[in-house]
């Protein structure tokens, strides 16, 4: 049962552009999401998260949109950078006080100079 | 290096042996989370602890999997009679508190080869 879905594993977009990844989940009782930025041979790297109070969240180039009712979540890139090449993980939780996460599978991105 | 240790970050073991993952959270987080990934999936909780204590394991197989968090030391991630299935990568997150929405970071990760 997959509970959070990244249905596009790869997604190539022209340096300078913006990026769209995407991610939908099933779980109506996930409250605050996140997305994760992982290169190989090392661990996921924090990128930017949104509390279910939200809609919108914005750290520089990175923006989270989040839908509820549609229970979506998407994050934008602009302008892209070759050193976002990596792949991203969507991550949900659920549970005031015990923050396991629940991960998508990861949408590679790959950045074309 | 202020970040989450994780070591070894590769062991090999053959089948039957017992493996043990150390990791160590960053300074000031007193909650620790593993999470394992098989190639081309995502991260799976398995345990999350606090100090001297296992809060949530519902992720952990039922058998030859433990999992500890000392008052003193590294959590500990145990993996007794190893099993070709057991092969993976191995994460440990740590956060600061639970109930506030704290990103979790993550060490490097261990790469468990069974042979």
């Amino acid at each position: 049962d997959q509970q959070v879905k990244q249905n596009s594993p790869s997604l190539s977009v022209q340096e300078g552009r913006i990026s769209i990844l995407n991610c939908d989940y099933t779980n109506s009782m996930f409250d605050y999401f996140l997305w994760y930025k992982k290169y190989p041979a090392e661990g996921p790297t924090f990128l930017i998260s949104i509390s279910s109070i939200k809609d919108k969240n914005e750290d520089g180039r990175f923006t989270v949109f989040l839908n509820k009712s549609a229970k979506h979540l998407s994050l934008h890139i602009v302008p892209s950078q070759p050193g976002d090449s990596a792949v991203y993980f969507c991550a949900a939780s659920a549970d005031f006080g015990n923050e396991k996460l629940t991960f998508g599978t990861g949408t590679r991105l790959t950045i074309i100079p | 290096n202020a970040g989450v240790m994780q070591n070894p970050r590769h062991l090999v073991r053959r089948r039957g042996q017992e493996a043990r993952l150390r990791c160590s959270p960053m300074k000031g987080h007193s909650h620790v989370y593993w999470y394992r990934q098989l190639p081309e999936e995502g991260l799976k909780f398995m345990v999350y602890l606090q100090k001297e204590n296992i809060i949530d394991e519902s992720g952990m197989p039922k058998e030859r999997f433990s999992a500890e968090f000392p008052k003193e030391g590294p959590s500990i991630l145990r993996i007794q009679q190893v099993v070709r299935g057991d092969s993976a990568a191995y994460f440990c997150a740590s956060s600061p508190s639970a109930g506030l929405n704290q990103p979790q970071h993550f060490g490097d990760g261990t790469r468990l080869s069974i042979l």
